[in-house]
């Protein structure tokens, strides 16, 4: 089956710089990615989602890129604001690990005002 | 719109007693999931359901788990007899189909004293 593993598990960071959270997925023939974000005693919601047939995809402050041949994906947050800290969870899916959507660890990410 | 509803949303228990756990997804979304979170981790599905089928339970420890969706709808998962070990969030989600995002409920702590 998929395996994703995330890094880093913490990530701190002065408000205004950018920050970078790096994932890599074992199963190539996943084709979908989508990233999570998890305020305290919240539910994931989904803040941006790439498929395999784009390399990068940009929502305002957030991007991601995918490297498919590497077999890794990350998500770009730039001018980072406090209320951007959060645990961010990425994950990857596609039919040979049966169409489940397999997470990684998470980053637990802190913007210092 | 109203999202996905999960209830109970905090529960203690002793151990060996049973526990339920009931999730009612967005409306007119076909595939239902059940997901695992112990702290600090990312979600670890336990089964998925397209209408009433369970098309993906791999996950689920059948010797003391159990989940149902009858009508399509709304699910409800259980645990008979609970360990300490399943102290966790329990985390519903819903699609439309099984091929974009995730909604997720707001999730039920179980703590298993």
């Amino acid at each position: 089956g998929e395996n994703v593993e995330q890094h880093p598990s913490t990530l701190s960071v002065q408000e205004g710089d950018s920050a970078v959270i790096k994932c890599t997925y074992s199963d190539s023939a996943s084709n979908y990615f989508p990233w999570y974000k998890q305020e305290l005693g919240k539910r994931p919601q989904l803040i941006i989602d790439i498929r395999s047939n784009v390399g990068e995809k940009k929502d305002q402050r957030i991007a991601v890129t995918l490297n498919k041949t590497a077999k890794h994906f990350s998500l770009h947050i730039t001018e980072t604001q406090p209320e951007d800290s959060a645990v961010y969870f990425c994950a990857a899916k596609g039919e040979s690990s049966g169409d489940k959507l397999t997470f990684g660890t998470g980053t637990r990410l802190a913007v210092r005002p | 719109e109203a999202g996905v509803v999960q209830s109970p949303r905090y529960k203690i228990i002793e151990k060996k007693q049973p526990v339920a756990f009931w999730c009612n997804p967005i409306s007119g979304h076909n595939t239902l999931y059940w997901y695992l979170q112990n702290l600090g981790q990312g979600p670890e599905l336990l089964i998925r359901y397209e209408n009433e089928e369970a098309v993906d339970d791999s996950q689920l420890p059948k010797d003391r788990f159990s989940a149902e969706r009858l009508k399509g709808v709304d699910s409800t998962l259980k645990i008979q007899p609970a360990e300490l070990g399943d102290s966790a969030v329990y985390l519903c989600a819903s699609s439309v189909q099984n091929t974009g995002e995730l909604f997720f409920g707001e999730g039920s702590r179980l703590t298993v004293l």
